[in-house]
């Protein structure tokens, strides 16, 4: 697609469910990135997949967080047994990588996700 | 990857040039230096990057110094819809992002 793509846009959600957030990269994109930003906060960087791996798992935040990504394109960032404090906008982001270093390219953010759990 | 540092919040006058800068001593030879931009309510925007020379597009240029320890994203003239967080990164791989610089523009 042209755009990285992101859904839903909103989710409202109660205390103690499971949701799933979905990011559909860019075509080609074989870097993805998931991350979280709390209302008035920074970014912070939650897990990297390079192609269907995750060489860096460091920023989830607890073990009721977890992502996949199949045929290096979709991928489903999951929640489970939601908090208060998950509310927050989740943004996925996509970019080129090649074997070749340095990395040069820069990255193409989607509109996020809002979580609101209530 | 390197951290960088900026300052938390800054105002600049409408149509004037907007200087921000960016901290990031502890870069290595690989990385490069991007600057993001998130305005209100939308995902973070790119605006440019570079490794060791000055860049510039239609957005804004990027001065790096020799060391390569600093760098100043500057918007040339600066309009009310330039307000919003810009965030400075270095990366090799992966990516984090501070807290970056509020700019506000004042009419």
């Amino acid at each position: 697609g042209a755009g990285v793509s992101q859904s839903p846009s909103n989710k409202v959600t109660e205390k103690g469910k499971d949701v799933e957030l979905r990011c559909d990269p860019i075509s080609g994109h074989t870097a993805l990135y998931w991350y979280r930003q709390r209302l008035g906060q920074g970014l912070e960087f939650l897990i990297y997949f390079q192609g269907n791996s995750a060489p860096d798992k460091s920023g989830l935040p607890s073990d009721r967080f977890s992502a996949e990504r199949t045929g290096e394109s979709v991928s489903t960032l999951t929640i489970q047994r939601t908090q208060q404090e998950d509310s927050a906008v989740y943004l996925c982001a996509s970019s080129r990588k090649t074997a070749v270093t340095p990395v040069a390219y820069g990255y193409t953010f989607g509109s996020g996700t809002r979580l609101t759990v209530v | 990857d390197a951290k960088t540092t900026q300052p938390t919040s800054m105002d600049c006058a409408e149509g004037r040039a907007a200087n921000l800068p960016c901290n990031h001593s502890t870069i290595s030879g690989n990385e490069y230096v991007y600057w993001y931009r998130q305005i209100h309510s939308q995902g973070p925007q790119y605006i440019i990057h570079g490794l060791k020379n000055n860049e510039t597009n239609e957005m804004a240029s990027l001065i790096i110094t020799e060391d390569r320890k600093s760098s100043t994203l500057i918007l040339p003239h600066a309009t009310l819809r330039d307000t919003a967080v810009y965030y400075c990164i270095v990366r090799s791989d992966g990516l984090t992002f501070g807290k970056g610089t509020h700019l506000i523009i004042q009419p």
